[in-house]
């Protein structure tokens, strides 16, 4: 987890409440990621980022967004949580070729 | 489109034994591979990774992987498990979005004292 940090660790929400799940890290890698992890189905992708100012889509984005303003940050929002958003959320980042690659600690979010 | 599947959900094995975790993948060029490890509670640790080159790998804690093109597979080993192993296990391969992955959905082992 050496260098990605993520706030905060645990969270309850309640259905149609909106939150940012924070995401940083001090190594000045290129790439972030994040990924939800529930029993069964390991990890998936829900968006990354290849660089400030660039985002994309991964395997499951609907009902996230995020943005990149700057090479060390990357929030993920949700709009208006819903019970199946609760999972734990890894973000993680790499150095361009993949070599280094980090998970943060995980933020375990419960919505009711 | 890329896939990882990982026959056993749940191994249990006794300390000392023994022990080869199995990984299937689906993939359309040479793949990158990767095995993490994930403590209760705690986020991912690399074992290892296969970019190219020899295909018996070795990683951290002991553990080594093997990678078999013939038969899509990249299956993690390690010849004396410690109770400290303990842990759920994730295979992944280079995904299509570049710089990320897919993830198998696991394997959960226990160790016997």
């Amino acid at each position: 987890n050496a260098g990605v940090t993520q706030t905060p660790k645990f969270q309850v929400l309640k259905t149609g409440q909106s939150m940012t799940l924070q995401c940083a890290q001090d190594m000045n890698h290129e790439y972030m990621s994040w990924y939800r992890q529930d029993p069964g189905m390991g990890l998936r992708l829900i968006h990354y980022s290849v660089g400030a100012g660039i985002t994309d889509q991964g395997e499951v984005p609907n009902g996230y967004n995020v943005s990149r303003s700057t090479t060390e940050d990357f929030p993920l929002r949700l709009l208006s949580a819903a019970p199946s958003q609760t999972s734990v959320y890894f973000c993680a980042i790499s150095d361009r070729d993949r070599r280094k690659q980090y998970f943060g600690p995980g933020t375990r979010l419960t919505v009711t | 489109a890329q896939s990882v599947t990982q026959p056993d959900i749940h191994i249990t094995v006794s300390e000392g034994a023994s022990l080869e975790l199995r990984c299937n993948y689906s993939y359309g060029a040479t793949p990158y591979l990767f095995w993490y490890v994930q403590s209760p509670g705690q986020g991912l640790q690399l074992l290892l990774k296969y970019f190219s080159g020899d295909t018996l790998v070795q990683g951290i804690k002991g553990f080594e992987a093997e990678f078999k093109r013939s038969q899509s597979s990249f299956n993690l080993r390690k010849p004396s498990v410690h109770w400290s192993d303990a842990a759920e296990y994730f295979c992944a391969v280079e995904g299509n979005y570049g710089q990320n992955f897919v993830f198998g959905p696991g394997t959960r082992l226990s160790v016997l004292p």
